[in-house]
């Protein structure tokens, strides 16, 4: 079965600066997606960011990207010039034959 | 709809009463998810359907859960006999197939008093 791991409970970054979230997951399948999702305190799940696996380019979206590194099974998030708004629960995920949650990030943005 | 819609927002209910959530998917979604998710914020995958069928049920704690998705109605999930554990927010998600994302509904908060 496929596992996704976020090491990172909470995180916390200073307005503007750039902040780096960790996910790494483990599965057998070679053709999938990954993705980050924003939860904010309205509980909303909101998609940031998603990857192909067949890519090799890593996606990027605004001020969010990702490290996205396959032989390593690695999916890190970095947003740049963080902002207030951008507090919130972060969640990487994984779809393939299964659709698969880490336990999530708590970022705090300090003004 | 554009968006998946999940109704009622908040639902209260003392220990032992019945729950039942409603969920609309995306129009064209073929795939719908339900997801619990407690206080400590992880996601718990209940069950999923393709159209009508159930696709994945690993996840159903089966002796007070049950879920339907009907033609031309919205999708239900149904707690029999709640307790104070099933107290959570619960997620409906559509998608086209699976593999692409999924999208979220807002949500029903669910309080077993």
């Amino acid at each position: 079965a496929q596992t996704v791991t976020q090491s990172q409970p909470e995180m916390s970054v200073q307005e503007a600066e750039t902040v780096t979230l960790s996910c790494t997951y483990d599965t057998s399948e070679s053709d999938y997606y990954l993705f980050w999702y924003k939860q904010p305190p309205s509980r909303q799940m909101i998609l940031v960011i998603r990857q192909e696996a067949y890519k090799q380019q890593n996606a990027t979206e605004n001020r969010f990207s990702v490290n996205f590194q396959k032989a390593a099974k690695s999916f890190s998030l970095k947003i740049s010039d963080s902002q207030l708004g951008d507090a919130a629960m972060y969640f990487c995920a994984y779809s393939g034959q299964n659709f698969v949650f880490g336990p999530g990030t708590r970022l705090s943005v300090l003004p | 709809g554009e968006e998946v819609a999940q109704t009622p927002k908040h639902l209260v209910r003392g220990e032992g009463q019945k729950a039942k959530l409603y969920c609309a998917p995306i129009k064209g979604h073929s795939y719908v998810f339900w997801y619990q998710q407690v206080l400590k914020n992880e996601f718990k995958f209940l069950i999923s359907f393709q159209n009508e069928n159930v696709f994945d049920e690993t996840g159903m704690p089966k002796e007070r859960f049950s879920a339907k998705c009907l033609p031309n109605s919205p999708c239900s999930l149904e707690i029999q006999a709640t307790k104070l554990e099933d107290s959570a927010v619960y997620f409906c998600a559509s998608s086209q197939r699976t593999g692409p994302e999924q999208f979220f509904g807002p949500g029903t908060r669910l309080t077993v008093l």
